[in-house]
């Protein structure tokens, strides 16, 4: 049951170095997120996916990027790393996006930015 | 600002007790909310939801109660065990979004 996966689960990065974070899930979920935890701050959506070929904004996009490259995968990508994007990053999905279906997350990757 | 509050950063009961957790929205818009639990290095996991039809919905040992005059929701354990220390996190959603909105969380624990 491996659910959600996020590699890497670590990576530390200098400044303007770009990045791609990958989430892949096996649940056939149509849906699926990136959010970002900061210390003592919730979690705050970044992109989501209501299905394969579709992605919209959510409440912090600035700096990043996604792909859904088919149903299975949804990459967040950095192309020039800044300090303020150290944080853990968290991918998520769900059978559709909205009621009654939570999401499901996966362990997250710790991404430094020096 | 804020659409998703927890006002209470931490709280410590004794095993065996009643662990409350509230969580105040501000969007009059929402009409469902989640309650995640979160172990460190680990990602979120669904608790327990209520949809603004109802006013309690109750799953074994934790209930969620929704006041929806109030736009307060909480979440009740009973009874508390170690094993529930984690961080609890609110959210809500609305009809028709995909958008899910976390409040800060709680670190609730438990001591034997």
């Amino acid at each position: 049951n491996a659910g959600v996966t996020q590699t890497p689960k670590f990576q530390v990065l200098k400044t303007g170095q770009s990045m791609t974070l990958q989430c892949a899930q096996d649940m056939n979920h149509n849906s699926m997120y990136w959010y970002r935890q900061d210390p003592g701050m919730g979690l705050r959506l970044i992109y989501y996916s209501a299905s394969e070929g579709t992605t919209d904004k959510g409440e912090v996009p600035n700096g990043y990027n996604v792909s859904r490259l088919n149903k299975r995968e949804f990459s967040l990508r950095l192309e020039s790393a800044a300090p303020s994007q150290t944080s853990v990053y968290f991918c998520a999905s769900s059978w559709t996006g909205g009621f009654n279906q939570p999401q499901h997350f996966g362990d997250g990757t710790r991404l430094s930015i020096l | 600002d804020q659409q998703v509050k927890q006002n209470s950063p931490s709280l410590s009961v004794q095993e065996g007790r009643i662990s409350i957790l509230n969580c105040d929205y501000t969007n009059s818009m929402f009409d469902y909310f989640l309650w995640y639990k979160k172990y460190p290095a680990e990602g979120p996991t669904f608790l327990i939801s209520i949809s603004s039809i109802k006013d309690k919905n109750e799953d074994g040992r934790f209930t969620v109660f929704l006041n929806k005059s109030a736009k307060h929701l909480s979440l009740h354990i009973v009874p508390s065990q170690p094993g529930d220390s984690a961080v609890y996190f609110c959210a809500a959603l609305s009809s028709g979004s995909e958008k899910l909105v976390f409040g800060k969380g709680t670190k609730l624990t438990v001591n034997p």
